[in-house]
Formats: structure tokens, sequence, C-alpha cells
């Protein structure tokens, strides 16, 4: 079983869209998190989310916005998308509490606005 | 500064021989430090986490955490082709966020 898991694999997409990826964990942890990785490769939180909190990094423009439907999904939104979006997207989980907080990723979703 | 930092590589190794992989932080109150290994289209893997100073041993992976001087270090022993990848350190800060540094690649020749 595929403990984090996101869809589409491949988005391509047109300037001024609006898109969503999803992503479901059945780990049960209850913290998500989004993460961008451009083309240099350098990985970026976006998100981090529980049923309680929701920190969202001071960089990410406002027109991403995740929506969580419930503790094991954590939704993507993108609206009007830009060229500057093209990069892979990563969804990940973790348990809250004690030390650990270790975080496990999903496969991606690789974007490309056109 | 970038808050965690990495020599990008490539790291050449030999097969058989130990890589060394070092990672320095900013944030003095981090606790939390972990390595995470991507292969190329691949999502980060976490492979070792440290929490106190000093050595963590898993398998033929080696942890190495040292706060005063704030680094954190990987020890890959008898390194092997399947070893050849980006290893990614992060770092758990205070203000509830893992950063990632820009990651080393590694390369280990048959």
């Amino acid at each position: 079983d595929t403990a984090v898991s996101q869809t589409p694999k491949y988005l391509v997409t047109q300037m001024g869209n609006d898109k969503s990826i999803k992503c479901e964990q059945n780990l049960g942890h209850d913290t998500m998190y989004w993460y961008k990785q451009d083309s240099k490769k350098f990985l970026k939180i976006m998100f981090s989310y529980n049923n309680k909190e929701l920190i969202i990094n001071e960089t990410v423009p406002n027109r991403f916005s995740p929506k969580s439907p419930d503790k094991a999904h954590l939704n993507l939104h993108i609206n009007s998308l830009e060229l500057g979006d093209s990069a892979v997207y990563f969804c990940a989980s973790s348990q809250e509490g004690g030390q650990g907080y270790e975080q496990y990723f999903g496969p991606g979703t690789r974007l490309t606005v056109t | 500064q970038k808050e965690v930092e990495q020599n990008s590589g490539p790291l050449s190794v030999p097969e058989g021989a130990i890589a060394s992989l070092n990672c320095t932080y900013s944030d003095r109150g981090s606790q939390s430090f972990f390595w995470y290994r991507q292969y190329s289209g691949k999502s980060p893997e976490l492979i070792m986490s440290i929490y106190s100073n000093g050595d963590k041993e898993d398998g033929r992976f080696t942890a190495q955490l040292n706060k005063a001087s704030q680094y954190v270090s990987l020890l890959i022993r008898d390194s092997q082709p399947s070893d050849s990848a980006t290893y990614l350190c992060a770092v758990y800060n205070a203000g509830n966020m893992l950063t990632f540094g820009g990651g080393t690649r590694l390369m280990v020749k048959p």
C-alpha cells in the first residue's frame, strides 16, 4: 500500500488556468505538508497543516491554497497559473509530537505551465 | 545566509569507499535533523534522523551531530553505485517548518 499518494503524476496546463493536486496519506498522521521543488532541485515548504493550525510560508503567493476535507487528505488549489509555477510539487505527512516530525513524501506531481 | 547549507557537489567516490556528506545550519534552536535521499525523478526518502549530539548508526549509514558547531554530517560506508543520488539535509526549526539544504549529489563509481 502506498503511504502517501498524489494525483495526478503529471499536469500540463496553460497560463491563467486553475488546477488542483490531490494528496492522500494512509499512515494515520495528523499533519500534512506541501512542498515545491524547482528546476534547481531546491525543496521548499509551502504549507504545514493539521486540524488545529495552518502554517503558511510567507513567500507563497495567495494564488495557492491548501484545502483539507479530512485528516487523511490535503489538496492544493492553484489559481491563475503562471509560468513560474512550473515545478514538482510534493505532499508529505508526519505525526505531531515528540522529537520526531519525520516526514514521509508522496511521489510528486510535475506541473508544467505553458 | 542560507538557513541550511550543503555543498552541491558532485561528490565522487569509488565503490567501497566512505562517502562523507556535510551540512551546516544557522538556527541554534534547531532540535531535529534529518537526511533524505532523492534519486533523479523520485521523491525524497527519509534515511536518517538525529536529535542528540554524537553519532547515530543505521546499517552502512552514520549520522553525526554537533550542535555547538551547528554541523550535521552523514557517512556512508562501503559505498555502492546504488547510493548514487542527491542527499538532502533537513532541519526542523522553531517555526515548525522543515528547512532543506540544496542537496549534495553523490556519485559512486564502480
